[in-house]
């Protein structure tokens, strides 16, 4: 059965403070990692799809990597609007649906 | 690309009563997925949809859930009888061949 593991739970950051969300996980066959950002009473909003060990995506301050066994999502010099929380997921080989972690949620100070 | 409006967005209902959730995708896509939210387990699958037509509902919790998409632009999520454990945003999510999903914003159920 897959399984994603984000952590931590919860991150306080100061605004410029650098740091780094982690997804583990475990699947027989990867078909995609993928990043979403999810703001209070609103749905998952993609960012990045990342498909094999060793690529990584940018936007802005976010930059997503990937390993054989988990990803990292890293905020440089984060902002305030940066607060919500980040959810991962997973698409094994073969089937179509996403199998989230239960996120982590980011409050960025100014 | 908001791709999906979902109603209604809230709905408080009695334990007992039916509820019906409804999904309107805008663009075309050709996968239509329905997720729970909750604190205690996360994002849940319940049911997804490929050309309309239903491919995994093994994440749907029992034979009080049921769902139909019956053409490209209209999907629902049906709960009778409803119960207190029920209570979740329920999120409708479209996505191609590529994986990624698009949501809508949610439909916050409470059963009291």
């Amino acid at each position: 059965e897959d399984q994603v593991t984000q952590s931590p739970e919860a991150l306080r950051l100061q605004e410029g403070e650098s740091s780094s969300l982690n997804c583990s996980y475990t699947v027989s066959g990867l078909r995609g990692l993928f990043w979403y950002r999810q703001d209070p009473g609103k749905g998952p909003e993609f960012l990045f799809t990342l498909y094999s060990a060793g690529e990584e995506k940018e936007k802005e301050r976010l930059k997503a990597t990937l390993t054989k066994k988990e990803s990292f999502l890293h905020i440089t010099a984060p902002k305030p609007e940066d607060s919500a929380t980040y959810l991962c997921a997973v698409r094994e080989t073969g089937f179509q649906k996403l199998v989230f972690g239960t996120g982590t949620r980011l409050l960025v100070s100014p | 690309d908001a791709g999906v409006i979902q109603s209604p967005r809230h709905e408080v209902t009695e334990m007992g009563q039916e509820v019906t959730l409804r999904c309107k995708p805008i663009s075309g896509h050709d996968y239509l997925f329905w997720y729970r939210q909750t604190m205690m387990r996360g994002l849940e699958l319940l049911i997804y949809f490929n050309n309309n037509v239903p491919i995994d509902d093994s994440g749907m919790p029992e034979d009080r859930f049921s769902a139909k998409m019956p053409n490209a632009s209209f999907s629902t999520l049906k709960i009778q009888p409803s119960e207190p454990r029920d209570s979740a945003v329920y999120f409708c999510a479209v996505g191609g061949r590529t994986g990624e999903l698009f949501f809508g914003e949610g439909s916050r159920l409470t059963v009291l």
